[in-house]
């Protein structure tokens, strides 16, 4: 199946900084990423949806000034996590919508701890 | 909202087949039934899809009733690396852009 990095794996941060989270789709296309977001011991809430060259599309509750979606090429998206605090610690995963357009791949996650 | 039910655990031994059943009473027409999976601290990994035909790839068998108002799936033998929460998804396949929907899924237990 299609490959979706993420980049970083793993951060720390400290209160009040920012923090920028890459999701790249290595060897296709993808028009429409996804970034989504999951807290321990539950399953993945959809945060927003990204279109290649627009804006993204945010889900209720969903800041968006908070969580800058920038989708600048067919490959990379970029999620930052604006003013972060120890609430927005969670494990952030991306994905992008497959070349034909029937099946997303999903990143392998970054996990966000914030002090 | 999840359009789906699953239950939310199951076990299973080693090497025996592990079947995971799904309803979905309200899928329409023109909607797909996907199936990823979730191990611990990773991307959920797709498996499988499929419309109305059972389906079949290098890890799985999808089985949907005729009427479609549920699904199975199926992995043939089951080994200890395929401990996760299991994810049954209904999506309308020609709407490109749509996201997944993740319900609660199956956490499904592989031991030896």
């Amino acid at each position: 199946g299609a490959v979706v990095s993420q980049h970083p794996s793993r951060v720390i941060c400290k209160s009040g900084t920012s923090v920028k989270i890459e999701c790249r789709s290595l060897d296709f296309q993808a028009t429409t990423m996804f970034w989504y977001r999951q807290f321990p011991k539950q399953s993945l809430m959809l945060m927003a949806t990204s279109n290649e060259g627009s804006k993204a599309t945010y889900e209720q509750g969903v800041e968006k000034d908070k969580f800058l979606i920038n989708h600048a090429s067919l490959t990379l998206s970029t999620l930052t996590v604006t003013s972060a605090h120890p609430e927005d610690s969670s494990f952030y995963i991306c994905s992008g919508e497959g070349p034909l357009g029937d099946t997303q791949y999903f990143g392998p996650g970054t996990r966000l701890t914030v002090l | 909202d999840a359009k789906t039910t699953q239950p939310p655990s199951m076990d299973c031994a080693e090497g025996r087949a592990a079947n995971l059943p799904c309803n979905h009473s309200t899928i329409s027409g023109n909607e797909y039934v996907y199936w990823y999976r979730q191990i611990h601290s990773q991307g959920p990994q797709y498996i499988i899809h499929g419309l109305k035909n059972n389906e079949t790839n290098e890890m799985a068998s999808l089985i949907i009733t005729e009427d479609r108002k549920s699904s199975t799936l199926i992995l043939p033998h089951a080994t200890l690396r395929d401990t996760a929460v299991y994810y049954c998804i209904v999506r309308v396949r020609d709407q490109a852009g749509t996201a997944l929907i993740f319900g609660k899924g199956t956490t499904l237990s592989v031991s030896s």
